[in-house]
């Protein structure tokens, strides 16, 4: 069992729908990340959060370290949307090498 | 640029050559990581430094692969003897000081092995 699982790995989904991506967790953790990848392998950090909620324009990132579990959410999605997201967590025992989780793929329709 | 930068781009070089691939991270960063991601595959830890701590290189997948840092600011890969399955995007990231800071990742250099 991996140690960081998201879910789902392939979402399709019309403009303007509300988003969700799911990220679990196995392990302690000191932060958990989202990150955004496009086509063309460009990354950049969208969240790093280690309690509550963050929200940053049309992205909301929630986690509850209770249950292990994280949630990206985008409101009025929109094309320019369209990535894969990854959730990646530092664990306790090791606090700069990320544990990955294998990322959503994330497709908005026009 | 105050990003994450890294060159080349693109490299192609033929199998049992070196390459060296460099990154310069966000000035006052003194944390530097290197990753890799093969076609269709996640991000792969490779090294890590910290200020002016020995690295911990305990991601090189074998002992062709070495990096340096320079006066704690750029970074080098180094990959002896390419192999083809060394093929992948190589990204480099810095972040503040340690750990729980955010990661700023480079736009990466794709590297084909032939």
């Amino acid at each position: 069992k991996n140690e960081v699982e998201q879910s789902p790995q392939n979402l399709t989904a019309q403009e303007g729908e509300f988003i969700t991506i799911n990220c679990s967790y196995s392990v302690g953790i000191s932060a958990l990340h989202w990150l955004q990848q496009h086509p063309g392998g460009g990354i950049v950090s969208l969240f790093m959060l280690s309690s509550g909620k963050k929200k940053h324009g049309r992205l909301i990132a929630t986690i509850n370290i209770q249950e292990k579990h994280s949630s990206l959410h985008i409101t009025a999605s929109h094309p320019r949307d369209s990535a894969v997201y990854i959730c990646a967590v530092s664990s306790m025992d090791s606090n700069y090498q990320l544990i990955w989780g294998a990322g959503t793929k994330l497709i908005i329709k026009p | 640029g105050a990003g994450v930068s890294q060159s080349p781009s693109n490299k192609v070089t033929e199998k049992g050559k070196d390459v060296e691939l460099r990154c310069d991270p966000i000035s006052g960063h003194t944390a530097l990581y290197w990753y890799r991601q093969s076609l269709g595959q996640g991000l792969e830890f490779l090294i890590y430094f910290q200020g002016n701590s020995a690295p911990d290189k305990s991601g090189l997948p074998s002992d062709r692969f070495s990096a340096e840092r320079t006066g704690g600011s750029v970074s080098t890969l180094t990959i002896q003897r390419t192999q083809q399955e060394d093929s992948a995007v190589y990204l480099c990231a810095s972040s503040g000081v340690f750990g729980t800071d955010t990661q700023y990742f480079g736009p990466g250099t794709r590297l084909t092995v032939l």
